[in-house]
């Protein structure tokens, strides 16, 4: 198994452009996540899914949107990029009834 | 509402030094308590976990925690640490039964040769 996969690993966007950050499981995972981590605040959760056509907000999800049409895959989609986007994105997911998050290895953007 | 705190943003031990990185949390009913370990470049990954049972709870890489209700306190420790165990350190809490993880803000722990 790959396990959670991001792509892309970088990106620099300038302001008002839009983006999609993708994110895929092999796992057969119900549930997944979106993170995002700024330097010294820990990770804070975006959106989640509980299984493909759910989708649910988190802690700070304005300006973010995301879908779940398959279990494998889980969009985060950037409309108008603002610097306060500039952060680390971890995608993460979980078989419902465990409790064990598997993190991607990340995608690093930057909003210029 | 659930809440994590690590109080140290940054740890510094010798190399077979015992080691400690603090976590106390704030959560409705019976918690859900993990640590994560994240080396530079990486996503995160998973430790161990205290769910039920034992207060103290053996991980990867040599490492445990216990678990304390008293204090609301998941202290993660290793008896030896290694150079190679430098790396930030996040501890999360959920609640009993929801999948939804709270982290800390992270401790940077740097193992001295």
């Amino acid at each position: 198994n790959a396990g959670v996969t991001q792509t892309p690993k970088f990106r620099i966007l300038k302001i008002g452009q839009s983006m999609t950050l993708q994110c895929t499981q092999d796992m057969n995972h119900n549930y997944m996540y979106w993170y995002r981590q700024d330097p010294g605040m820990g990770l804070k959760l975006i959106y989640y899914s509980v299984g493909a056509g759910i989708t649910d907000k988190g802690e700070v999800p304005n300006g973010y949107n995301v879908s779940r049409s398959t279990t494998e895959d889980f969009p985060l989609r950037l409309e108008l990029a603002a610097p306060s986007q500039t952060s680390v994105y971890f995608c993460a997911s979980v078989l419902a009834g465990y409790n064990e998050q598997f993190f991607g290895p990340g995608t690093r953007l930057t909003v210029l | 509402a659930q809440s994590v705190a690590q109080p140290e943003d940054q740890v510094n031990v010798a190399e077979g030094n015992p080691l400690t990185v603090k976590c106390t949390y704030s959560v409705s009913g019976n918690p859900y308590l993990f640590w994560y370990v994240q080396y530079p470049n990486r996503g995160l990954q998973f430790l161990l976990k205290y769910i039920t049972g034992d207060n103290l709870v053996k991980g990867s890489y040599g490492f445990e925690a216990e678990f304390n209700k008293s204090q609301t306190s998941f202290h993660l420790k290793k008896p030896s640490a290694l150079v190679s165990d430098s790396a930030l350190y996040f501890c999360a809490v959920s609640q009993t039964g929801a999948n939804n993880l709270f982290f800390g803000t992270g401790t940077r722990l740097t193992v001295i040769p």
